[in-house]
Formats: structure tokens, sequence, C-alpha cells
């Protein structure tokens, strides 16, 4: 079966400019979650969505970073005005449930270049 | 606070035993991870523990966990060249983010 997609695989960007991460979960699942990997910062939780609770956003590393779940499924990552430090790979991965018993299956991610 | 440590660096023989380690601060975690990821490929998870259990075994890899010390280990018996990849530690955190370590690049000599 189809695991989670991500798009597009690679972007770059210029500082400044807005950026738009797209995922797409595993179907049936109904937790959500974005995590980004860096050099100096390693593996980071960044926000979570569970069903129709709100989300958890707790691991947003500032203001310009936010993410919506549309319909419980698909979900878009946005970064306003984007800053070098930016640059990573944004990985997404969803699971069955919120329960640490539920595997995250991860997706390849997208790597983000900001210029 | 949340925070996971682990040795950046392993080189072994193929045929050998590899052992990685992992030490964890959040005694509320209720379950471990060690994930693999391997050149260019996501994360993929290798195996989990349940903070009540202090061993588990799968195959060639067997997990110890010390919740006493929060000391996590992944032991690969026969590596092979294949398992060269890097590994990461994870513990969840009130039952759904997940706090990652560094990672331990695992490097196999044939």
């Amino acid at each position: 079966g189809a695991g989670v997609s991500q798009s597009p695989s690679n972007k770059v960007t210029e500082k400044g400019k807005d950026v738009e991460l797209r995922c797409d979960p595993i179907s049936g699942h109904t937790a959500l979650y974005w995590y980004r990997q860096s050099l100096g910062q390693g593996l980071e939780f960044l926000i979570y969505f569970q069903g129709n609770s709100a989300p958890d956003k707790s691991g947003l590393p500032s203001d310009r970073f936010s993410a919506e779940r549309t319909g419980g499924s698909v979900s878009t990552l946005t970064i306003q005005r984007t800053q070098q430090e930016d640059s990573a790979v944004y990985l997404c991965a969803s699971s069955l449930g919120a329960s640490g018993s539920y595997e995250q299956y991860f997706g390849p991610g997208t790597r983000l270049t900001v210029t | 606070g949340e925070d996971v440590e682990q040795s950046l660096f392993l080189s072994v023989r193929e045929g050998d035993s590899s052992v990685i380690n992992c030490t964890y601060t959040d005694s509320s975690s209720t379950y471990l991870y060690w994930y693999k990821q391997e050149p260019g490929a996501g994360l993929q998870l290798l195996t989990y523990i349940f903070s009540n259990m202090d061993m588990k075994q799968d195959q060639r890899l067997t997990v110890l966990l010390n919740k006493k010390d929060k000391h996590l280990s992944l032991r690969i018996a026969d590596t092979q060249t294949g398992d060269s990849a890097i590994y990461f530690c994870a513990e969840s955190i009130r039952g759904n983010k997940l706090v990652f370590g560094a990672g331990t690049i695992l490097r196999v000599k044939s």
C-alpha cells in the first residue's frame, strides 16, 4: 500500500520568500506529525495533529512557521519569510493513533535550501 | 526536561556484534524506540520497547532498558555491511511526539 508521501522532494528558495510543503499521510491514519532534520539541531518535533483536536504546536520554532491539516488528511507546512537557518529536511509522519504504541511511519522528506 | 543522548560513531567488523547506547531524561516516557536511516532514505522503525519491560529480542536485534539509569541499548548480532546506517534512539513524550537523539553512525567494515 501507499506510504506517506511528501512534495516537493527538493525546494530551493530565496531568503525572504514563503514556501509550502505538503504531506499526504497513509489513508486512515488519524495522527500526523511534522519534524525537521538539520545538521545543527538533529531531528526536532515541530507540530502534531490528532483527529479534530487542537494541534500541538509546541515545537514550532517561530511564528513564521504554521501548519494546517484539511479534512483530517493532507497537511501543509508553511514557512513565511524564509531564513537561511530554515534550511533542513522536513519530515512528515503519520500513525493510526496518538498513543506511543502506534508506529509513526515517515515520509521521504522535503529538502529545503534557503539561499 | 527532554533530552536524548547517544554516541556519535561506532565502527565494527562484519560478523561482530554492535552495541549502540542511549540515555534519556524523561522518566515518564512510556515507549522508547530505535530508528534506522540509510543514506538518502527515510526513517525506518527497527524496534521499540515498552517502559515496563527490560529486554526485547527481535531476530538479530536485542534492546535492553535500564529504567533506573534511563539507559537504553541496541545490540545487533552478526553485523552485516547492510547494517551500515545512522541509528536514532527516541522517546515518546506524552504519548505522541518523539524526541530523538543526535544519531549514531554505524560503520561496518568487511
